[in-house]
């Protein structure tokens, strides 16, 4: 089974700033990987497929770039809505397998 | 598009338990749907996902052999009847379409979740 790996697990950031997240396959999953945001209390929602395509609707504010086994997620210009765990996941193959989240904290 | 769960529920260990995901927006028959469960305060899980037609069916090593996941494409309806639960099956659970008719992989809408408690 592939395992995923995000860092950190927390994070603290302002109003403002831009935060990056990063995610590790235990094995090569090529681009076959997305990410979602949950807020508190709600489904996951998905952000990012195929390691760096944004969903519709989703604002360009998020980005995903890497390939292979190291991935990242980008997030500009905080607002108050983006404070939320984030959670990266795989599509390579069953067992689909996602990250344990990171939880993005207003500093 | 919109995915609504039946109402989860109590349980007791080794009971049985049936949940429903009526769904509407979208061509039902043509993509691919899922389960996904998030034990209170814990990560997402994937449970099990189901081809277009059913003839497809996948599940996680934690739940295969007890859980089997279903879909009705006359009535829009996905179903995932839990069999011999266990402490560890509580859970809010999702769920999710993907983005095509065998598997993606990919969830792009999920349903509200319904909370699952498996106690004695």
């Amino acid at each position: 089974d592939i395992q995923m790996t995000q860092s950190p697990s927390s994070l603290s950031a302002s109003i403002g700033d831009r935060v990056t997240i990063t995610c590790r396959a235990s094995q090569n999953i090529f681009s076959f990987l997305n990410w979602y945001q949950q807020r508190s209390g709600k489904a996951p929602k998905l952000l990012i497929y195929a390691a760096s395509n944004l969903q519709s609707g989703v604002p360009s504010k998020f980005s995903g770039s890497g390939s292979g086994t190291d991935f990242t997620l980008t997030i500009s210009s905080l607002q108050p809505e983006d404070f939320a765990t984030y959670y990266c996941q795989q599509s390579l193959t069953t067992p689909y397998s996602f990250g344990q989240g990171t939880k993005l904290e207003i500093k | 598009v919109q995915l609504v769960e039946s109402e989860g529920g109590l349980e007791q260990p080794g009971g049985s338990l049936r949940l429903s995901c009526a769904a509407s927006g979208f061509s039902f028959n043509t993509y691919a749907m899922s389960w996904v469960r998030q034990a209170p305060g814990k990560g997402v899980e994937w449970v099990s996902s189901i081809s277009d037609t059913g003839d497809g069916t996948y599940y996680a090593d934690s739940v295969k052999g007890r859980f089997t996941i279903s879909r009705d494409n006359s009535k829009n309806t996905l179903f995932l009847q839990m069999n011999s639960l266990r402490v560890e099956d509580t859970a809010i659970y999702y769920c999710a379409k993907e983005t095509n008719h065998y598997g993606s992989g990919i969830f792009d809408y999920w349903g509200q979740g319904v909370l699952v408690t498996v106690s004695s």
